[in-house]
Parts: C-alpha cells; structure tokens; sequence
C-alpha cells in the first residue's frame, strides 16, 4: 500500500500570511503512460464532506479561490494557501489514487494565529 | 449539477448486518468508477472500497477482510454497500463518492455500532 504523510499535523497562520502543507508518498505517483501525477487535495470543514480542491497534484477544481495551489512531482507534494482567508480554517487532507488501496494522508488542521 | 445521496445508516448491535445506498444524478452514472470512503468520530478518511462503472472490477480495504460487498445497479443509478459482522470500530460516516479519484461526494450517512 502506499503510505501519504502529511506534515505538519497543525499548523496557525496569520491572516493574509501564506499557508503550507506538505505531502509526500511512499512511492512515486507519477504514471509514465499519461506524464501526470495521481494526487488530489481535499478541504474538510466541521460537519461537512471533504471538499476536492485539486486534482493531477496542481489541477484546481471549478469554483476553487486562486489562492490555492498544488505543486510537487513523484513522491513530494505541496499545498499552498497565498493569503489566508477566515473560512480557509479547515483540515487538509492529500489523497494518491495512483493505486488501490487508495489511501490519504492523515490531515493537517490549519488555524489562524 | 452531481448529486450523491446516502442513506441506511443508522445503530446497530456488534456482529449485525445493515446495507447503504447511493442515489446518484447529475451525470453519467454508468460511465464512472464510484467508491465508499469512511470518517469515524474526529479521525481521517479511510478509504473503504470502489467498483467500476460496469460493475465488473471491484477492489477493497485488506482490513474488510470479506465483511463489505460493493454493488451497484446502473438502471437505477445507485449505489450499495452491504456490511455485515459489523464491529464497534466500523463505526463512522460513510461517503459515497464519483470517480477513481473521488472528485464529488455526498453528505455522508452515519453507521454506529454499539450494544
């Protein structure tokens, strides 16, 4: 199975500062046959579903703020937040869908400082 | 717009036996991979099972150990897992979502197992 770590588990950011989560996979999630990586990023908020926020490791979803991005290639991945809003007070989550099991990181809480 | 609603959740006793539904619209049912993925009380995602869109490639969790069956039914756009032997540490929110990738899901439908 592939293992996702996320680091770090916590992490308080100051309102309008830059928000970082990192990610990294046991092993290398970029398929050769369509040069893509098989990462995705999910939001959760108390009481609701995960909600996609990106997809190919750096695809946003339709209707996601541009001031989130995804980067990262193989095993290392990041989620960036560039200036942090009040409703971005969530938990974060990466997920491989390379293979199954299909597997997700254990989650980052993201605060406001 | 994709919609995915869950139901059947609900208490049951440890060793019971309960089955979940997804009614899915808004786009090709048919056409797509769907996927059971669970949330127990203040912990992670953990992803259950998926089956492909024609039903034919089923794959699952190890930890299930045959307990869970993944099922769908395309002509009435749905979606199932039935659960049985069913232990206090199944308890959680179950989501049903589309896709390999799990890109839309539902609200979720909460399964407690408890005596």
């Amino acid at each position: 199975d592939i293992v996702m770590t996320q680091s770090p588990d916590s992490l308080a950011v100051s309102l309008g500062e830059r928000a970082t989560i990192n990610c990294k996979s046991s092993q290398s999630l970029l398929s050769s046959s369509n040069n893509q990586n098989f990462l995705a990023w999910f939001q959760q908020k108390p009481g609701q579903p995960p909600k996609p926020l990106i997809y190919w490791a750096s695809t946003r979803e339709s209707g996601v703020p541009d001031r989130f991005s995804g980067s990262g290639s193989g095993t290392d991945f990041t989620l960036s937040i560039s200036t942090l809003q009040a409703e971005d007070v969530a938990i974060y989550y990466c997920q491989q869908y390379y293979s199954v099991p299909i597997t997700f990181g254990q989650g980052t809480r993201l605060e406001i400082k | 717009e994709v919609q995915l609603v869950e139901s059947g959740g609900g208490l049951v006793q440890p060793g019971g036996s309960l089955r979940l539904s997804c009614a899915a619209s808004g786009f090709s049912f048919s056409s797509v991979w769907m996927a059971w993925v669970r949330q127990a009380p203040g912990k992670g995602l953990e992803w259950v099972a998926n089956i492909k869109g024609d039903g034919n490639e089923k794959y699952y969790i190890d930890s299930l150990k045959g307990r869970f069956t993944i099922s769908r039914d395309n002509a009435k756009s749905s979606l199932y897992l039935e659960m049985s032997g069913l232990r206090v540490d199944d308890t959680a929110v179950y989501y049903c979502a589309k896709g390999f990738g799990t890109d839309r899901w539902g609200q979720g439908t909460l399964v407690t197992v408890s005596s």
